[in-house]
């Protein structure tokens, strides 16, 4: 079956470290998307990638880092610089590109705390 | 700037008919979207309405009214499972097209 795979599910990051969540799609979708989502908000957009090497800054990109050196592969970087990270990661793709209306298909996602 | 505002939480009986209601502010439009989201889960799609008027999914309808930037889910013959969040998603031409999300609305179903 065709979808979006989030890992880990849960994350810890001590002071002052990087950590890495992955996102691998296999739904052959040209666009993905990094969400952050705080308790009682809704999502806000951090990265998106609408083609191999190219990914474009969201509302709140400021702390975080992304590739996309593979169609299929999405991962994102929470920095030390980002000073709150504790909250839920949500990793999403969608066909023919960031432009268009197509809906876009979430990962389980993965939840980030501070030790 | 760019806003969505819908209820923060609804309670319905089960069997009921519930609405949703989201009211927008973009610069420009290109598409009102609901989602669904259990807890700790992922977003899922429910519907889009791109013009006016009522598109019907199952037990799912969705409205769109742009000359009041107003747009509803309506939810027929609840359901325990359909206790969920429910969020709104507005494309507009500002942050260069991509989706501004409401903060949701935490459907909550009594039996």
């Amino acid at each position: 079956d065709g979808g979006i795979t989030q890992s880990p599910k849960y994350l810890f990051r001590k002071e002052g470290q990087n950590v890495t969540l992955s996102c691998e799609q296999n739904l052959n979708h040209d666009a993905m998307y990094w969400y952050r989502q705080d308790p009682g908000q809704g999502l806000r957009l951090i990265y998106y990638s609408q083609i191999v090497n190219d990914f474009q800054k969201g509302d709140i990109a400021e702390g975080y880092s992304v590739s996309r050196e593979k169609k299929e592969s999405f991962p994102l970087t929470v920095t030390s610089a980002q000073k709150n990270p504790t909250a839920f990661y949500l990793c999403a793709s969608s066909d023919g590109g960031h432009y268009s209306n197509q809906p876009q298909h979430f990962g389980d996602g993965t939840r980030l705390s501070i030790l | 700037g760019q806003s969505l505002e819908q209820p923060s939480e609804v309670t319905a009986v089960e069997g009921a008919i519930v609405q949703i209601n989201c009211t927008y502010q973009t610069s420009g439009f290109y598409g009102l979207s609901w989602y669904q989201q259990h807890d700790g889960g992922a977003p899922t799609f429910l519907s889009y309405n791109a013009l006016d008027g009522l598109e019907e999914t199952g037990r799912f309808s969705s409205f769109l009214s742009r000359s009041d930037s107003y747009g509803y889910l309506l939810l027929q013959e609840l359901q325990m499972k359909d206790s969920a969040s429910y969020f709104c998603a507005v494309r507009g031409a500002g942050s260069n097209y991509q989706l501004i999300w409401g903060a949701g609305t935490k459907l909550i179903i009594k039996p």
